[in-house]
């Protein structure tokens, strides 16, 4: 059974960068079953795709975050990860990792982590 | 990019059906997912490729895709169905994916 549990820093400082990991079991990241993809939703909103890593090297952004976006893999401790930079409080959010085989297959989700941005 | 529209909110009695709709231009030629998600839960998938549902999924979702609007349709609705709904696309023009704006499902 693939699992998928995020980790990282919830209070992060304006300006600087955000950065997550989400840890994959089950599977090997370094597999090309999977489009491991970061989601995330402000406090009361909807859900926003922020984009994904694919074949361990092959990504796709939102347009609206790409300039400030990093996805990428560590196949050593499989991982995969997110970098926000110069970030703001309307990057404050749950940010979620999840993981879909194909266009139509639907998103499995992990827990979700809080993110504040505050200085 | 390609937008999703969704209302805001449904009111269903218990044992009656709800259906929540998915609005886009010309939605009926993508595949549709549903998503459910409960106050603090991460959502889960409740439907895929327009109208099958995960194991684990009552028959009571069900899904349809035609035109400009997609439709969850939830069947003898119990109170646990409520919910926020969001539906999904993965437009291949821009390889891009797009969330609508989510549905508040209230049962009466």
């Amino acid at each position: 059974q693939v699992q998928l549990q995020e980790s990282g820093p919830g209070l992060v400082k304006p300006s600087e960068t955000l950065s997550l990991t989400c840890t994959v079991s089950g599977v090997s990241v370094s597999s090309n079953t999977y489009y491991w993809t970061w989601i995330r939703q402000p406090p009361g909103k909807g859900l926003e795709w922020i984009g994904y890593v694919y074949d361990s090297g092959s990504t796709n952004y939102n347009p609206f975050l790409k300039s400030r976006v990093t996805i990428s893999v560590d196949t050593s401790k499989n991982q995969f990860s997110l970098k926000l930079s110069s970030v703001t409080a309307a990057d404050t959010a749950v940010y979620y990792c999840a993981r879909v085989e194909t266009y139509s297959s639907g998103y499995h989700w992990g827990q979700g982590t809080l993110v504040t941005v505050s200085s | 990019s390609y937008v999703l529209t969704q209302p805001p909110s449904v009111s269903v009695a218990p044992g009656q059906t709800a259906r929540i709709t998915c609005g886009g231009n010309n939605i009926g030629s993508k595949t549709v997912q549903w998503y459910q998600q409960k106050p603090g839960q991460a959502p889960v998938l409740v439907v895929y490729d327009d109208s099958d549902r995960p194991s684990g999924i009552p028959e009571r979702f069900s899904g349809s895709n035609s035109g400009n609007t997609a439709t969850l349709t939830i069947s003898r609705v119990e109170a646990g169905d409520e919910a926020d709904y969001y539906c999904q696309v993965w437009d291949s023009t821009s390889d891009h994916v797009v969330f609508g704006g989510g549905t508040k499902l209230t049962v009466l």
